[in-house]
């Protein structure tokens, strides 16, 4: 079974400079997260998907932060302008939607640089 | 404000010894997963539990949920170089809407042989 695939795995920007990252989850998980790790601290969510709607994303500053899930399957998360303080690993993960299975598969992650 | 807080952030310890990592909760959880960590890579599933008070093992890894299913704790006996990495606990929320995952901070473990 394939897994979750981001790109791109490494990101360079300037600061007010936008970003655009991308996401394809595990075929058949309705749901899909977004979360920036700052390193060496645990995920923070940023948004949650189930299918194409968003169930979730009270932690999105969404002055700056958007994300979309086009036909419920793969995502974006765009940073427009990007702010230092935006520099983190963006990690998507997918889950299948049931009450016995709440396994996060998560992807490789963007490291994100913004200098 | 944390909703999981982890303890300790850092252990540094030496091959062969045992350590203890917290996750505690003011929050009931539908169930609590602990995740482990690699540089580079994004955190891999070690075990869910769902019940209050269910041990699981795992090797010489020892997961306890608690019985209020609100705290967990996770065992390694005889550490070893290759268990150093992030160790990450997840609360899970069953929503309406499926599964909310919020994770604590972290324990950075490093095992020194």
């Amino acid at each position: 079974e394939a897994g979750v695939a981001q790109s791109p795995r490494y990101k360079i920007i300037e600061k007010r400079q936008s970003v655009a990252f991308w996401c394809n989850p595990i075929s058949g998980h309705a749901t899909l997260y977004w979360y920036q790790q700052i390193l060496g601290q645990g995920p923070k969510l940023l948004i949650q998907f189930q299918n194409n709607g968003v169930v979730d994303d009270s932690q999105l500053p969404k002055d700056r932060f958007s994300a979309e899930r086009l036909k419920g399957v793969d995502s974006t998360l765009k940073i427009q302008p990007a702010k230092l303080e935006d520099s983190a690993v963006y990690l998507c993960a997918s889950s299948p939607r049931t009450v016995m299975n709440t396994e996060a598969f998560f992807g490789q992650g963007t490291r994100l640089t913004v200098v | 404000t944390q909703l999981l807080e982890q303890s300790p952030q850092f252990l540094s310890i030496q091959e062969g010894e045992n350590l203890t990592v917290y996750c505690n909760s003011s929050s009931v959880f539908s169930s609590l997963q602990w995740y482990r960590q690699e540089p580079g890579e994004g955190p891999v599933l070690l075990v869910t539990v769902v019940t209050g008070g269910e041990v699981k093992k795992l090797k010489r890894l020892t997961f306890q949920f608690g019985d209020a299913r609100k705290d967990s704790s996770l065992h390694i006996t005889a550490a070893q170089p290759g268990d150093t990495g992030l160790y990450l606990c997840a609360g899970s929320f069953f929503m309406e809407y499926g599964n909310k995952l919020v994770f604590g901070a972290g324990t950075i473990l490093r095992v020194k042989s």
